[in-house]
């Protein structure tokens, strides 16, 4: 069974970069599927940030495209989200998941906050 | 990409049947067929409930059904239940290889 297991800080401040973890269990990250970041605002409704596919394919969020990377450390079996620049608006509840044209597999969620 | 349109909220009185419309364009719902819809309780992670417009995923109820019409994908919950009050987002592949989530309906079971 596929589990993610998300990692990195809860608080960043304004103007730094946003940078978490995901660790794949139960599956090899090259071997198919898209790898992505979604994200949720407190109260707000779910945004896709991006995702990546066999290492080398990354797709974004057009409105997040010149913040964000997405990267895969196929030797640890992880992929990673890196969001710069960032605002009080970028405060949210972090996913990581797997998806084909749906998503079939959530991490735990970190809710980052940005503040000074 | 602009997020996918549905109502804020909609409700119903147990055993009764509702409708949530999600509404986007020829770029997303009106050229694939790879519309989802997510239900999410507070504080979980959203739980698929319907892919592909219409399919079900093991161990989801049959009560839950899906459909497209144009750039219209549509939700129906029929026989309401209390465990049904969620939020319910939907979700679609689009023609930019991205994929675009709706804003959101709250379900409100009276």
């Amino acid at each position: 069974q596929v589990q993610l297991q998300q990692s990195g800080p809860g608080l960043v401040k304004p103007s730094e970069t946003l940078s978490l973890t995901c660790a794949v269990s139960g599956y090899s990250i090259n071997n198919g599927y898209y790898w992505a970041w979604i994200r949720q605002p407190p109260g707000k409704g779910l945004e896709w940030i991006g995702a990546i596919y066999q290492s080398v394919r990354t797709y974004y969020n057009p409105s997040l495209k010149s913040r964000v990377t997405i990267s895969i450390d196929a030797s640890k079996n992880e992929f990673s989200l890196k969001l710069s620049s960032v605002t009080a608006a970028d405060t949210a509840v972090y996913w990581c998941a797997r998806h084909l044209y749906v998503v079939d597999t959530w991490g735990q969620g970190t809710l980052v906050t940005v503040s000074s | 990409q602009s997020a996918l349109t549905q109502p804020a909220s909609v409700s119903g009185s147990p055993g009764q049947s509702i409708t949530i419309s999600c509404t986007g364009t020829r770029s997303d719902i009106g050229f694939y067929d790879f519309v989802s819809w997510y239900q999410q309780h507070p504080g979980k992670a959203p739980k698929l409930m319907l892919y592909d417009v219409g399919k079900r995923p093991s161990g989801i109820s049959n009560r839950f059904s899906g459909s497209k019409s144009g750039d219209t994908a549509s939700l129906t919950i029929s026989g309401l239940q209390a465990e049904d009050e969620a939020d319910y987002y939907c979700s679609s592949y689009t023609s930019s290889s991205t994929w675009v989530f709706g804003g959101g309906t709250k379900l409100t079971v009276l």
